[in-house]
């Protein structure tokens, strides 16, 4: 059974930084874009960061450039997410979605559909 | 703002079909066929029940299907159930300012 698994989350200050971690289970971990997708409560979905099969590429919605970085390490079947300048805009739950598997594509085009989700990990950013 | 326009709400009686609509532009929806459903049901993660416009995954009822015409997708739910009863968001990919962008979202209901 697919199973991916976030953490992670909690409660920081503005400013301050945050690091989510993904584990997944179940399949071929390396074979498949991930991603990160945010919701605030409430609200609706937004994605945020997805990185390629084997990490080789990386794109983020222009809101999170700069101060997001999305990595995976293959070995440990996980997928990270570093947050950094949070602001009260970030608060949402954070879900772990899963990607399409095409090792010979390259570019943001490659991955625009998620088939497994997590539960979610929740970041809030306040005072 | 949402980048893809979705109603608020849709409702229908069990039995009948309802439609929800998904309108982007020229940059998204109108240039690829890569429309994606999603369904989430209250506290829970979301669902894919549609790609690349038509497709469905393995084990998506046939009760759900999608459609595209110029800027605008659609998801029909046919028979409709109790269980339908959820929010449904699309999804596209674009070449402005992201990767993937999704609608406000849907919440249907079965009356």
């Amino acid at each position: 059974e697919v199973q991916l698994v976030e953490s992670g989350g909690g409660l920081v200050q503005p400013g301050g930084s945050l690091r989510l971690s993904c584990v997944g289970s179940g399949f071929t971990f390396s074979s498949h874009w991930m991603s990160w997708v945010r919701q605030a409560s409430g609200k609706g979905l937004e994605w945020v960061a997805n990185v390629k099969e084997d990490g080789s590429e990386k794109y983020y919605v222009e809101s999170v450039k700069g101060r997001f970085t999305i990595s995976r390490d293959n070995a440990k079947n996980s997928m990270y997410l570093q947050m950094n300048s949070l602001t009260a805009g970030d608060t949402a739950v954070y879900y772990c979605a899963r990607g399409q598997s095409r090792p010979s594509c390259s570019g943001g085009i490659c991955n625009n559909w998620f088939d497994r989700w997590g539960q979610g990990t929740r970041v809030t950013v306040s005072s | 703002q949402s980048a893809l326009t979705q109603p608020a709400s849709v409702s229908g009686s069990p039995g009948q079909s309802i439609t929800i609509s998904c309108t982007g532009t020229s940059s998204d929806v109108g240039a690829y066929s890569l429309v994606s459903w999603y369904q989430q049901h209250p506290d829970k993660a979301p669902k894919l029940l549609i790609f690349d416009v038509t497709i469905r995954p393995s084990g998506v009822p046939d009760r759900f299907s999608g459609s595209k015409s110029g800027n605008t997708a659609s998801l029909t739910i046919s028979g409709l159930q109790a269980e339908d009863e959820a929010n449904y968001y699309c999804s596209s990919y674009t070449t402005v300012n992201t990767v993937v962008v999704f609608g406000g979202g849907t919440k249907v209901t079965v009356l």
